[in-house]
Parts: structure tokens; C-alpha cells; sequence
């Protein structure tokens, strides 16, 4: 069964304070690895897709890097604003994207 | 500008009434799902379609229908509102390019009091 696990479940950093979020999954065939933030009361926003083994993006202070069984989330030098939840997904062949319960990142100044 | 719109964005309700809730998007994408999610836990998919008068149940059980009339409409009814139902309800869209990913709405929270 295609499934997606995140940890830690919560994690508070100082600003400065940098770190890494995980996300295992077991899927027969990737067809792609999704990281969304989402804020509170708000919809998940889109971040990054990754396709292979070995694959990275960035996007200001975020790195998201895969490989055959997780992806990781690194967040170097975080700021308040980066306070959010960040949801890992895969994509599930023939329906849609099965999501992660997330991993809830809070950051104090 | 290019979005996907979902009202109301909060809805408290009775037990055994009907309710709609809304979503519209305005970026062409064929794709629209429905998924439900509740505090800490994972989005579940709860509805999906691939276009026009096409839909298809996801993974999570529920008692609700949607329909797709107009590739920019996919609007999701409950018949008879229950206190299980409240949750909050998202709703997205996908285009051609998969590694775009999902556009979310910004939900529905519903209370079933």
C-alpha cells in the first residue's frame, strides 16, 4: 500500500537555528515527491516536486532532496515567517496526490 | 488573476440539513479533487475528477456526492449533515504539467452542530 510518513510531527527551532524535516515513502513507481507549506486556515501551498534519486530544488532558505525511500526538507537559517506546516506527498498512480500528516515547524525570534 | 475560489469559507450548520459547498477555479484545469482534512491528520481524498461529467470516489468513505457540469465548477453536497461531517474541506485543481502540482483553495471549515 502506497503510504507517506513525515517526522518529526512538531518541531521548534530558534531563528538561526537550522534543521531538516523528513519524509519516508513506500510507492511502487514515484511518479513524483510534492512538498507543500500550508498556514493556518489557508490551503496548502505548492513548493516543490521531486522526481528521482539524487534530485534537489531550492527556494530561499528551503532545500528539498530525494532518494529512493525519503525526501528531506532542509531549512537553513529559518525566520518566523517560515512558521508553518509542510506537508510531503506522493503521487498515487490513476487517482491524485496521498499526503503526509506534516510536520508542524515553529519558529521564535 | 488565475485562482481557485471555495465559499463559504465557514459554515455552521444543523444536523440532517443539505449543504453545497463551492468550488470554482479559474485557471482552465482539467483536474479538480475534494479532500477532507482534520487537525494533525493527513489530507484525505475524498472526490476527484479528471474533466466534464467525469467523477470518481477517493480513498476516504463519505457521504457525500459532487458534480462536474462546467470544467470550472466542481461543487460537493452533503444531503444530510451530520456532527462526523465537520472537518475542514479542500478543494484543488491541476493542470497538464504534473510537476506544477496542486492549486488549493483556501477551504471550507463546516460544523455540524
Amino acid at each position: 500500500e502506497d503510504q507517506v510518513t513525515q517526522s518529526p510531527e512538531a518541531l521548534r527551532l530558534q531563528e538561526g537555528e537550522s534543521s531538516s524535516l523528513n519524509c519516508s515513502y513506500t510507492v511502487s513507481g514515484l511518479r513524483g515527491l510534492f512538498w507543500y507549506r500550508q498556514d493556518p486556515g489557508k490551503g496548502p501551498e505548492f513548493l516543490f516536486t521531486l522526481y528521482s534519486a539524487g534530485e534537489e530544488k531550492e527556494k530561499e532558505r528551503l532545500k528539498a532532496t530525494l532518494t529512493k525511500k525519503e525526501s528531506f526538507l532542509h531549512i537553513t537559517a529559518p525566520k518566523p515567517e517560515d512558521s508553518a506546516t509542510y506537508l510531503c506527498a506522493i503521487y498515487q498512480a490513476g487517482t491524485a496526490l496521498i499526503f503526509g500528516k506534516g510536520t508542524t515547524l515553529s519558529v521564535s525570534s | 488573476e488565475a485562482d481557485i475560489y471555495q465559499t463559504p469559507r465557514y459554515l455552521v450548520i444543523g444536523t440532517g440539513k443539505k449543504i453545497t459547498l463551492e468550488c470554482s477555479q479559474t485557471m482552465g484545469h482539467d483536474k479538480m479533487y475534494w479532500y477532507q482534512q482534520d487537525p494533525g491528520m493527513e489530507l484525505h481524498l475524498i472526490h476527484y475528477s479528471y474533466g466534464v461529467n467525469s467523477t470518481e470516489k477517493g480513498d476516504l468513505s463519505s457521504e457525500s456526492t459532487v458534480s462536474r457540469i462546467r470544467t470550472e465548477h466542481f461543487p460537493l453536497t452533503l444531503e444530510s449533515a451530520r456532527p462526523s461531517h465537520t472537518s475542514q474541506y479542500l478543494c484543488a485543481s491541476s493542470g497538464g504539467r504534473r510537476d506544477y502540482g496542486y492549486t488549493f483553495g483556501s477551504g471550507t471549515r463546516l460544523t455540524v452542530v
